[in-house]
């Protein structure tokens, strides 16, 4: 069974930067999983922020950004703000995308 | 306005069925691949079906493989995942999110969920 791990939780200060990770447990976390990134504030559905590993849509806020890191998938958020506390999931592509894993998550804490 | 909304969650005893249904608009929708995720209580999100944008391919994830079955109708612009078989672990939120490929994978719009609560 294929597992994608992120840090269960983070905390940053207002105006400060974190980065989250994604790893699988199948080996290094390539642009080939197509990494996906998605916030989920309490009571909402989840929202896309990055795909194809660094790709943003129209409505993602300029500081959130995504990238390969040591064979992990990786989301940055820059000058953090305080809306931006919330739930952070992966998702990876398997088997030519018949199959999908999300990551555990991450939760985020601005303090 | 893209959209996607589900129906048809609800309370069902263990072993029963139900049927849910996403319903699109704003979009040509016979060109995406339909997706089910779902969030149990307190958890995180689990991929659970998808099918491809004009129903020809269909994959599960093995905690649902031979218990639910994912159609579409593209007159209708609507997805359904028939669920047999529930069973306790299978109470969650379930959404609807569309996804296709142009130079990746692009996994965009989700629908705000409906919630299925199996129990006896």
């Amino acid at each position: 069974q294929t597992v994608v791990t992120q840090e269960p939780s983070l905390t940053v200060s207002p105006g400060g930067t974190v980065t989250l990770t994604c790893a699988s447990s199948t080996g290094a976390v390539t642009r080939d999983f197509y990494p996906s990134w998605f916030q989920q504030k309490p009571g909402q559905a989840p929202k896309a922020l990055i795909y194809n590993t660094k790709f943003t849509h129209s409505w993602t806020p300029a500081r959130f950004s995504g990238s390969l890191l040591g064979g992990k998938a990786a989301l940055t958020l820059s000058r953090v703000q305080p809306e931006d506390e919330a739930d952070y999931y992966c998702l990876l592509y398997f088997d030519g995308a018949q199959r999908k894993v999300f990551g555990s998550g991450t939760k985020v804490t601005v303090l | 306005e893209v959209q996607l909304v589900e129906s048809g969650g609800g309370q069902v005893k263990p072993g029963g069925s139900l049927r849910l249904s996403c319903s699109a608009s704003g979009f040509t929708f016979s060109d995406y691949n339909i997706n089910w995720v779902r969030q149990a209580p307190g958890k995180g999100l689990e991929w659970v079906s998808s099918i491809s944008s004009v129903g020809t391919y269909t994959y599960y994830a093995d905690s649902v493989s031979g218990r639910f079955t994912i159609s579409r109708d593209n007159v209708k612009n609507s997805v359904f995942l028939q669920m047999n078989s529930l069973r306790a672990e299978d109470t969650a939120v379930y959404f609807c999110a569309r996804d296709r490929y142009s130079s990746g994978w692009n996994f965009d719009v989700w629908g705000q969920g409906t919630l299925v609560a199996v129990s006896s």
